[in-house]
């Protein structure tokens, strides 16, 4: 089965700690984005990469740090300058072109105590 | 710059009623609109989406949307809903750009709650 699979589902870090999600596709899709998902907010966009070994800043990239060096994978690090981390954070993949769906993975719940 | 309101945070309703979620966005050019539902503690999966053509589009689990330019709405429907469509529902939208990667800005999203 093609899709997008996200590890761990649930995440619990001490605070100063950094922490990488995730995530793998085996859609052969080139375009992948992380989003942070709070409750009453929507979705996020903290990263996005069109393409292997390039990737571009979203919309809250502050304390994130991401890496595409294979085109299934697009892990994220939450690090500790990140203020306030505790969140649902969803990857995505799609096809390049803007009228292409993103397909999403089932999200990591990320808690730091 | 754009953005997306999602005008009810929750909708509260009865099992094989109708229901309207409401989605309106701002944007000076063209735009593609998506819905995508979110079920607990899950990823979002889409509903459907407007390119161009028909302005009433169907997607899948009996929702439909209309797009209507002039108002820049595109409201989700459903005639008769059940308890399994109690969900989160987000509206999308991302500019036409040719070339462009699909950018998606999301509304806050609408809990929709179906009851006996």
């Amino acid at each position: 089965d093609g899709g997008i699979t996200q590890s761990p589902k649930y995440l619990f870090r001490k605070e100063g700690q950094n922490v990488t999600l995730s995530c793998e596709q085996n859609l052969n899709h080139d375009a992948m984005y992380w989003y942070r998902q709070d409750p009453g907010q929507g979705l996020r966009l903290i990263y996005y990469s069109q393409i292997v070994n390039d990737f571009q800043k979203g919309d809250i990239a502050e304390g994130y740090s991401v890496s595409r060096e294979k085109k299934e994978s697009f892990p994220l690090t939450v690090t500790s300058a990140q203020k306030n981390p505790t969140a649902f954070y969803l990857c995505a993949s799609s096809i390049a072109g803007a009228y292409n769906e993103q397909f999403f993975g089932p999200g990591t719940r990320l808690t730091v105590l | 710059a754009q953005s997306v309101t999602q005008l009810d945070s929750q909708v509260p309703v009865f099992e094989e009623a109708p229901v309207e979620l409401r989605c309106n966005y701002s944007s000076s050019v063209s735009v593609y609109l998506f819905w995508y539902v979110q079920y607990p503690n899950q990823g979002l999966q889409l509903l459907l989406k407007y390119l161009s053509g028909s302005t009433l589009v169907k997607g899948i689990n009996g929702f439909e949307a209309e797009f209507n330019k002039s108002q820049t709405s595109f409201h989700l429907r459903k005639p008769s809903v059940h308890i399994s469509d109690t969900a989160e529902y987000f509206c999308a939208v991302t500019l036409k750009e040719d070339g462009g990667y699909n950018k998606l800005i999301f509304g806050a999203g609408t809990r929709l709650a179906v009851h006996p």
